[in-house]
């Protein structure tokens, strides 16, 4: 079975470049999340859109922004990046109606230096 | 605001013994309650979920948890641990009547099995 897609897997950037970080949904799902897991850290929510809109916001920085576009793939805009921003981003889908099960992709691992 | 708490940050347990990794829940609504695993290096993988059908939930790789809403628990148990089993173990929430749908995750329970 299809699962996220996440590209790239890794990804090796300096202190005020910026990244994009692309999510492909599993088909026919209406719905994904953004998560950032740092060093040692448990996930914490980014941000999410359904069809297309953002539907809720969660410790997104400014810095960061994001959209769902009409093939429903995601991408997460990171400027003026930072040390800290070096962590483990995670995309997830669902598809609405099914009792919030998400599924997740292997996520990007960001590296700034 | 939903929360959960892992009351274990790590557990060491030796192969073929149970195992039991404990979580409480805070949710102002009907949650739905999930674990994944995450093995080193890896993705997140779903072992199970419970969204309001039968509070005894079964999972994969034998693994099963019990919602109890008198406690606000869902800790995760397996009969028989296996040294593929070591890896981090996350419970989460999330409130079905709200809306959010964002995953609330705790902090994690590291599980080592030994030899």
């Amino acid at each position: 079975a299809a699962g996220v897609i996440q590209s790239p897997r890794h990804l090796i950037k300096e202190k005020r470049e910026t990244a994009t970080l692309k999510c492909y949904p599993i088909p026919r799902h209406d719905t994904v999340y953004w998560y950032q897991q740092g060093p040692g850290q448990d996930p914490q929510f980014l941000i999410s859109f359904y069809e297309k809109m953002q539907s809720d916001k969660g410790s997104i920085p400014d810095r960061f922004s994001a959209q769902q576009f009409s093939d429903y793939h995601s991408e997460l805009n990171m400027s003026s990046l930072e040390l800290g921003d070096s962590a483990l981003y995670f995309c997830a889908s669902s598809l609405d109606g099914s009792n919030n099960e998400q599924f997740f992709g292997p996520g990007t691992r960001l590296t700034v230096l | 605001a939903q929360s959960v708490t892992q009351l274990d940050s790590h557990v060491s347990v030796s192969e073929g013994t149970p195992v039991l990794l404990r979580c409480n829940y805070s949710s102002s609504y009907s949650p739905s309650l999930f674990w994944y695993v995450q093995h080193p290096n890896k993705g997140l993988q779903l072992l199970l979920k419970y969204t309001s059908a039968a509070t005894l939930v079964k999972g994969i790789n034998g693994f099963e948890a019990e919602f109890k809403k008198s406690e606000t628990s869902f800790h995760l148990t397996k009969p028989s641990a296996h040294m593929s089993d070591a890896a981090e173990y996350f419970c989460v929430v999330s409130d079905r009547d709200t809306g959010r749908r964002a995953l609330t995750f705790g902090s994690g329970t590291r599980l080592q099995v030994q030899p």
